[in-house]
Protein backbone atom coordinates (compact mmCIF):
# COMPACT_ATOMS: atom_id res chain seq x y z
CA UNK A 1 0.00 0.00 0.00
CA UNK A 2 1.11 3.17 -0.79
CA UNK A 3 2.23 5.97 1.94
CA UNK A 4 0.27 8.61 -0.26
CA UNK A 5 -3.69 8.68 -0.89
CA UNK A 6 -5.05 10.23 -3.90
CA UNK A 7 -8.88 9.95 -5.23
CA UNK A 8 -8.78 7.40 -7.92
CA UNK A 9 -10.63 9.82 -10.16
CA UNK A 10 -11.81 13.50 -10.67
CA UNK A 11 -14.06 15.23 -13.36
CA UNK A 12 -13.38 18.71 -14.54
CA UNK A 13 -15.69 20.63 -17.53
CA UNK A 14 -13.49 22.00 -19.89
CA UNK A 15 -12.17 25.82 -19.15
CA UNK A 16 -12.46 25.30 -15.88
CA UNK A 17 -10.69 24.93 -12.45
CA UNK A 18 -9.54 21.55 -11.10
CA UNK A 19 -7.53 20.25 -7.93
CA UNK A 20 -5.89 16.93 -7.40
CA UNK A 21 -4.99 15.87 -4.02
CA UNK A 22 -2.02 13.58 -2.39
CA UNK A 23 -2.20 13.45 1.30
CA UNK A 24 0.09 11.27 3.60
CA UNK A 25 1.89 12.12 6.42
CA UNK A 26 5.46 12.62 4.88
CA UNK A 27 4.15 15.55 3.10
CA UNK A 28 4.23 17.58 6.51
CA UNK A 29 8.30 17.27 5.91
CA UNK A 30 8.54 16.90 1.96
CA UNK A 31 7.07 17.98 -1.21
CA UNK A 32 5.24 15.87 -3.88
CA UNK A 33 6.28 16.06 -7.65
CA UNK A 34 3.48 15.85 -9.96
CA UNK A 35 3.35 13.52 -13.16
CA UNK A 36 0.68 13.17 -16.27
CA UNK A 37 0.87 10.00 -17.56
CA UNK A 38 -1.57 9.45 -20.91
CA UNK A 39 -2.57 5.97 -22.28
CA UNK A 40 0.24 4.12 -23.33
CA UNK A 41 2.65 7.14 -22.85
CA UNK A 42 5.51 7.51 -19.76
CA UNK A 43 4.94 9.56 -17.05
CA UNK A 44 5.64 13.06 -17.32
CA UNK A 45 6.86 15.54 -14.49
CA UNK A 46 4.41 18.73 -14.73
CA UNK A 47 5.65 19.84 -11.03
CA UNK A 48 8.70 19.66 -8.80
CA UNK A 49 9.56 20.85 -5.65
CA UNK A 50 7.52 23.98 -4.55
CA UNK A 51 5.62 24.83 -7.20
CA UNK A 52 8.28 24.50 -10.42
CA UNK A 53 7.09 24.01 -13.47
CA UNK A 54 9.44 21.73 -15.77
CA UNK A 55 10.26 23.60 -19.58
CA UNK A 56 7.46 23.24 -21.88
CA UNK A 57 4.94 22.80 -19.08
CA UNK A 58 2.09 24.72 -19.05
CA UNK A 59 1.41 27.62 -16.74
CA UNK A 60 -2.34 26.29 -16.18
CA UNK A 61 -0.55 23.72 -13.94
CA UNK A 62 0.86 24.80 -10.36
CA UNK A 63 1.01 23.29 -6.94
CA UNK A 64 0.70 23.88 -3.41
CA UNK A 65 1.09 22.14 -0.42
CA UNK A 66 -0.94 22.49 3.19
CA UNK A 67 0.16 20.38 6.28
CA UNK A 68 0.00 16.99 4.51
CA UNK A 69 -1.83 17.36 1.71
CA UNK A 70 -0.26 18.42 -1.49
CA UNK A 71 -2.61 19.90 -4.53
CA UNK A 72 -2.09 20.20 -8.19
CA UNK A 73 -4.12 22.74 -9.10
CA UNK A 74 -4.96 23.06 -13.24
CA UNK A 75 -6.66 26.40 -14.11
CA UNK A 76 -8.72 26.17 -17.29
CA UNK A 77 -8.49 22.38 -18.21
CA UNK A 78 -8.13 21.57 -21.54
CA UNK A 79 -9.24 18.39 -23.73
CA UNK A 80 -5.56 17.62 -23.61
CA UNK A 81 -5.45 17.68 -20.26
CA UNK A 82 -7.67 14.47 -19.74
CA UNK A 83 -4.96 11.47 -18.25
CA UNK A 84 -3.62 9.86 -15.27
CA UNK A 85 -2.06 11.96 -12.58
CA UNK A 86 0.54 10.79 -9.86
CA UNK A 87 2.01 12.38 -7.06
CA UNK A 88 5.29 11.53 -5.53
CA UNK A 89 7.35 12.41 -2.69
CA UNK A 90 9.49 10.73 -0.08
CA UNK A 91 8.29 7.98 2.53
CA UNK A 92 8.01 8.95 6.38
CA UNK A 93 12.47 7.95 6.53
CA UNK A 94 12.83 10.44 4.04
CA UNK A 95 15.39 7.59 2.26
CA UNK A 96 12.90 6.36 -0.13
CA UNK A 97 10.86 7.44 -3.16
CA UNK A 98 7.30 6.76 -2.84
CA UNK A 99 4.45 6.81 -5.36
CA UNK A 100 0.52 7.95 -4.64
CA UNK A 101 -1.87 5.49 -6.39
CA UNK A 102 -3.20 7.90 -9.48
CA UNK A 103 -6.02 9.87 -9.98
CA UNK A 104 -7.75 9.60 -13.89
CA UNK A 105 -8.78 13.04 -14.76
CA UNK A 106 -12.32 13.31 -16.79
CA UNK A 107 -12.53 16.66 -18.72
CA UNK A 108 -16.15 17.08 -19.44
CA UNK B 1 19.44 16.98 -23.22
CA UNK B 2 18.86 13.52 -21.68
CA UNK B 3 17.29 10.44 -23.31
CA UNK B 4 17.12 7.18 -22.05
CA UNK B 5 16.25 3.69 -23.73
CA UNK B 6 15.32 0.72 -21.86
CA UNK B 7 16.52 -2.78 -23.55
CA UNK B 8 15.84 -6.14 -22.10
CA UNK B 9 13.81 -9.44 -22.86
CA UNK B 10 9.43 -8.69 -23.09
CA UNK B 11 9.49 -12.69 -21.42
CA UNK B 12 10.94 -14.04 -18.45
CA UNK B 13 9.97 -17.29 -16.92
CA UNK B 14 9.07 -17.64 -13.54
CA UNK B 15 11.77 -17.98 -10.82
CA UNK B 16 13.82 -16.24 -13.78
CA UNK B 17 16.04 -13.20 -13.32
CA UNK B 18 14.56 -10.33 -15.06
CA UNK B 19 17.53 -8.39 -16.67
CA UNK B 20 16.99 -4.89 -18.25
CA UNK B 21 19.27 -2.10 -19.61
CA UNK B 22 18.88 1.62 -19.35
CA UNK B 23 20.78 3.64 -22.42
CA UNK B 24 21.39 7.10 -21.43
CA UNK B 25 22.46 9.96 -24.81
CA UNK B 26 22.61 13.28 -24.24
CA UNK B 27 24.92 13.14 -21.01
CA UNK B 28 27.33 10.94 -18.94
CA UNK B 29 26.03 8.09 -16.32
CA UNK B 30 29.37 9.26 -14.55
CA UNK B 31 27.84 12.66 -13.89
CA UNK B 32 27.93 13.66 -10.11
CA UNK B 33 24.55 16.26 -11.26
CA UNK B 34 22.49 12.03 -11.90
CA UNK B 35 20.39 9.29 -10.16
CA UNK B 36 19.57 6.57 -12.35
CA UNK B 37 16.21 4.95 -10.99
CA UNK B 38 13.87 2.32 -12.51
CA UNK B 39 9.76 2.79 -11.76
CA UNK B 40 7.62 0.26 -13.00
CA UNK B 41 4.16 -0.07 -13.44
CA UNK B 42 1.86 -3.21 -13.57
CA UNK B 43 -1.00 -3.18 -16.10
CA UNK B 44 -4.01 -1.10 -15.63
CA UNK B 45 -2.15 -0.27 -12.40
CA UNK B 46 0.06 2.46 -10.08
CA UNK B 47 3.51 3.54 -10.39
CA UNK B 48 6.15 1.50 -7.86
CA UNK B 49 9.88 3.10 -7.38
CA UNK B 50 11.80 0.26 -7.65
CA UNK B 51 15.42 2.11 -6.42
CA UNK B 52 18.20 4.21 -7.35
CA UNK B 53 21.59 4.11 -7.85
CA UNK B 54 24.27 7.47 -8.01
CA UNK B 55 27.55 7.29 -10.11
CA UNK B 56 29.54 6.36 -6.84
CA UNK B 57 27.39 2.93 -6.62
CA UNK B 58 25.54 4.37 -3.63
CA UNK B 59 22.04 2.74 -4.03
CA UNK B 60 18.82 3.20 -2.71
CA UNK B 61 15.61 0.26 -3.30
CA UNK B 62 12.38 -0.18 -2.54
CA UNK B 63 12.35 -2.49 0.58
CA UNK B 64 9.72 -4.69 -0.19
CA UNK B 65 11.42 -5.54 -3.79
CA UNK B 66 15.37 -4.97 -1.94
CA UNK B 67 15.83 -8.80 -1.45
CA UNK B 68 15.31 -9.40 -5.01
CA UNK B 69 16.96 -6.30 -6.80
CA UNK B 70 20.69 -5.12 -7.96
CA UNK B 71 21.14 -2.31 -9.56
CA UNK B 72 24.50 -1.50 -11.58
CA UNK B 73 26.18 1.17 -13.58
CA UNK B 74 28.41 0.65 -16.66
CA UNK B 75 30.09 3.54 -17.35
CA UNK B 76 32.00 2.39 -20.34
CA UNK B 77 28.62 1.75 -21.89
CA UNK B 78 27.00 4.74 -20.57
CA UNK B 79 24.19 2.38 -19.60
CA UNK B 80 22.96 1.03 -16.22
CA UNK B 81 21.02 -2.31 -15.25
CA UNK B 82 18.54 -3.48 -13.27
CA UNK B 83 18.43 -7.10 -11.67
CA UNK B 84 15.00 -8.51 -10.75
CA UNK B 85 15.23 -12.79 -9.14
CA UNK B 86 13.08 -15.21 -8.49
CA UNK B 87 10.49 -13.67 -10.29
CA UNK B 88 6.26 -14.28 -10.49
CA UNK B 89 3.28 -13.00 -12.48
CA UNK B 90 3.47 -10.37 -10.10
CA UNK B 91 6.41 -8.61 -11.25
CA UNK B 92 4.71 -8.13 -14.83
CA UNK B 93 4.52 -4.74 -15.52
CA UNK B 94 5.98 -2.07 -17.88
CA UNK B 95 9.35 -1.28 -16.35
CA UNK B 96 10.66 2.36 -16.97
CA UNK B 97 13.93 3.97 -16.38
CA UNK B 98 14.37 7.94 -15.42
CA UNK B 99 16.63 10.36 -13.94
CA UNK B 100 17.06 12.40 -10.74
CA UNK B 101 18.79 15.39 -11.27
CA UNK B 102 20.22 15.89 -7.88
CA UNK B 103 19.68 19.34 -6.89
CA UNK B 104 21.50 21.50 -4.20
CA UNK B 105 20.54 23.92 -1.75
CA UNK B 106 21.67 25.99 1.16
CA UNK B 107 25.32 24.91 0.59
CA UNK B 108 24.19 21.37 0.75
CA UNK B 109 23.09 18.53 -2.02
CA UNK B 110 20.14 16.11 -2.21
CA UNK B 111 18.84 13.65 -4.19
CA UNK B 112 15.16 14.84 -5.32
CA UNK B 113 11.86 12.44 -5.56
CA UNK B 114 10.88 13.88 -8.64
CA UNK B 115 12.24 11.87 -11.89
CA UNK B 116 12.39 13.52 -15.46
CA UNK B 117 13.10 12.51 -18.07
CA UNK B 118 11.54 9.21 -18.31
CA UNK B 119 12.34 6.31 -21.24
CA UNK B 120 9.67 5.54 -22.67
CA UNK B 121 9.39 2.08 -20.82
CA UNK B 122 9.53 -2.09 -22.02
CA UNK B 123 6.78 -4.27 -21.37
CA UNK B 124 8.04 -7.33 -19.42
CA UNK B 125 5.96 -10.38 -19.31
CA UNK B 126 6.36 -13.09 -16.48
CA UNK B 127 4.97 -16.37 -18.44
CA UNK B 128 6.35 -19.83 -18.76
Amino acid sequence: SSELTQDPAVSVALGQTVRITCQGDSLRSYYASWYQQKPGQAPVLVIYGKNNRPSGIPDRFSGSSSGNTASLTITGAQAEDEADYYCNSRDSSGNLVVFGGGTKLTVL
Amino acid sequence: QLQLQESGPGLVKPSETLSLTCTVSGGSISSSSYYWGWIRQPPGKGLEWIGSIYYSGSTYYNPSLKSRVTISVDTSKNQFSLKLSSVTAADTAVYYCATQRRYCSGGSCYRPNWFDPWGQGTLVTVSS
